[in-house]
């Protein structure tokens, strides 16, 4: 059982340069989100899904954009990338509460780091 | 909504000493409440979690958190430090909107003196 797998683990980007960060996760998740991780400032929500077809905004939303056009996939896309987008992405999964024990906490994968020169 | 606060940024503990990091949650009913760890250059490992029951929860690596409602709190302590504890760890919490939208706090870095 892989969970949520998150690739490429590093990438440097050019300002101004397109990317998909790609997840993955193999547990029939329903629920699928983007986090971007920035010194001092924790994990803040960047878009997420409540299932295939359906996605909506985060926190920090802008420069990006997801779709879900299957239950097992996530990318999320820099159209235009930015310094400011220099960061470690994380990409989770988790299932709907259903009062199951399985059912209680989000699965990470393991992040990409992306540099944006 | 919901939010987390955690305010210590950094914290110094000498090894085999105890531990204890705070975490403050703003939420108006009963959060979901969650202890995560990283390590450098790692990804995010999931230490315990709290949903209701017994307000004292254990986790791996020999860590426990106490939810007290009357203090908005969700500490995480651990007796003895081991230099292998030395990490980021973070908290976090959820509603009633579902694990999709989980809140940070923004970590606490621990560092571990010989």
């Amino acid at each position: 059982n892989a969970g949520v797998t998150q690739t490429p683990k590093f990438q440097v980007l050019k300002t101004g340069q397109s990317m998909t960060l790609q997840c993955a996760q193999d547990m029939n998740h329903e629920y699928m989100s983007w986090y971007r991780q920035d010194p001092g400032m924790g994990l803040r929500l960047i878009h997420y899904s409540v299932g295939a077809g359906i996605t909506d905004q985060g926190e920090v939303p802008n420069g990006y954009n997801v779709s879900r056009s299957t239950t097992e996939d996530f990318p999320l896309r820099l159209l235009s990338a930015a310094p400011s987008q220099t960061s470690v992405y994380f990409c989770a999964s988790s299932s709907p509460r259903t009062g199951t024990v399985r059912d209680t906490e989000a699965f990470f994968g393991q992040g990409t780091r992306l540099t944006v020169v | 909504a919901q939010s987390v606060t955690q305010p210590d940024i950094h914290i110094t503990v000498s090894e085999g000493a105890s531990l204890e990091l705070r975490c403050n949650y703003s939420y108006g009913a009963t959060p979901y409440l969650f202890w995560y760890v990283q390590s450098p250059g790692q990804g995010l490992q999931l230490l315990l979690k709290y949903f209701s029951g017994d307000t004292l929860v254990q986790g791996i690596k020999g860590f426990e958190a106490e939810f007290k409602r009357s203090q908005s709190s969700f500490n995480l302590r651990k007796p003895s430090v081991h230099w292998s504890d030395a990490a980021e760890y973070f908290c976090a919490v959820v509603g009633n909107t579902g694990f999709q939208k989980l809140v940070f706090g923004t970590g606490t870095r621990l560092l571990v003196s010989p």
